[in-house]
């Protein structure tokens, strides 16, 4: 069965800090692949997506995310983390067969002033 | 543009009580989602519909839960009756077509009491 791995729960980071989020999926193909940040009180905000192509992949505020199929990873990375990125972030696989979007449990991301 | 529309924001009722959650989506968007998220966890499909039609129920807990998209645009979940343990985040997302980046609406609080 498809599903996906955020293996940290917290994270904490220095603002100015690199950031790096872990995601590690299970599918038998090549899926889509998506991040969502999710501040309190709100609905989930793409960052970005990979369907095709080039591997890395630009989103909005900076962030930028790596498809790696040898790993099953898709790490989503910033270099420099502001104060306003504090929320929680979540990777999620689209099944390409059923359009299911198949979502980790969660990184919270703190920020350190 | 707006976004997807949830309404209410919260709601808190008695167990056993009846409740509906409404959703409109952005303008022109064929497929409908509804999600449900448990605190700590991503969101699981709950319902899938393209216009009118649910394509996708399999995760929808049949006997207490009910849904409907008559006219293709705006949505109603319904729980009847509510039970403790359906206090969650019911999140309401759009797309424009499969496979496609889905918006997520703010969300329905509920509280079960």
């Amino acid at each position: 069965a498809q599903s996906v791995t955020q293996p940290d729960i917290h994270i904490t980071v220095s603002e100015g800090a690199s950031l790096e989020l872990r995601c590690n999926y299970s599918y038998g193909a090549t899926p889509y692949l998506f991040w969502y940040v999710q501040s309190p009180g709100q609905g989930l905000q793409l960052l970005l997506k990979y369907f095709s192509g080039d591997t890395l992949v630009q989103g909005i505020k900076g962030f930028e995310a790596e498809f790696k199929r040898s790993q099953s990873s898709f790490n989503l990375r910033k270099p420099s983390v502001h104060w306003s990125d504090a929320a929680e972030y979540f990777c999620a696989v689209g099944e390409r067969s059923s359009y299911k979007l198949i979502f980790g449990s969660g990184t919270r991301l703190l920020v350190r002033p | 543009e707006a976004g997807v529309v949830q309404s209410p924001r919260y709601k808190i009722i008695e167990k056993k009580q009846p409740v509906a959650f409404w959703c409109n989506p952005i303008s022109g968007h064929n497929t409908l989602y509804w999600y449900l998220q448990n605190l700590g966890q991503g969101p699981e499909l709950l319902i899938r519909y393209e216009n009118e039609e649910a394509v996708d129920d399999s995760q929808l807990p049949k006997d207490r839960f009910s849904a409907e998209r008559l006219k293709g645009v705006d949505s109603t979940l319904k729980i009847q009756p509510a039970e403790l343990g359906d206090s969650a985040v019911y999140l309401c997302a759009s797309s424009l077509s499969d496979p496609d980046t889905q918006y997520f609406g703010p969300g329905t609080r509920l509280t079960v009491l």
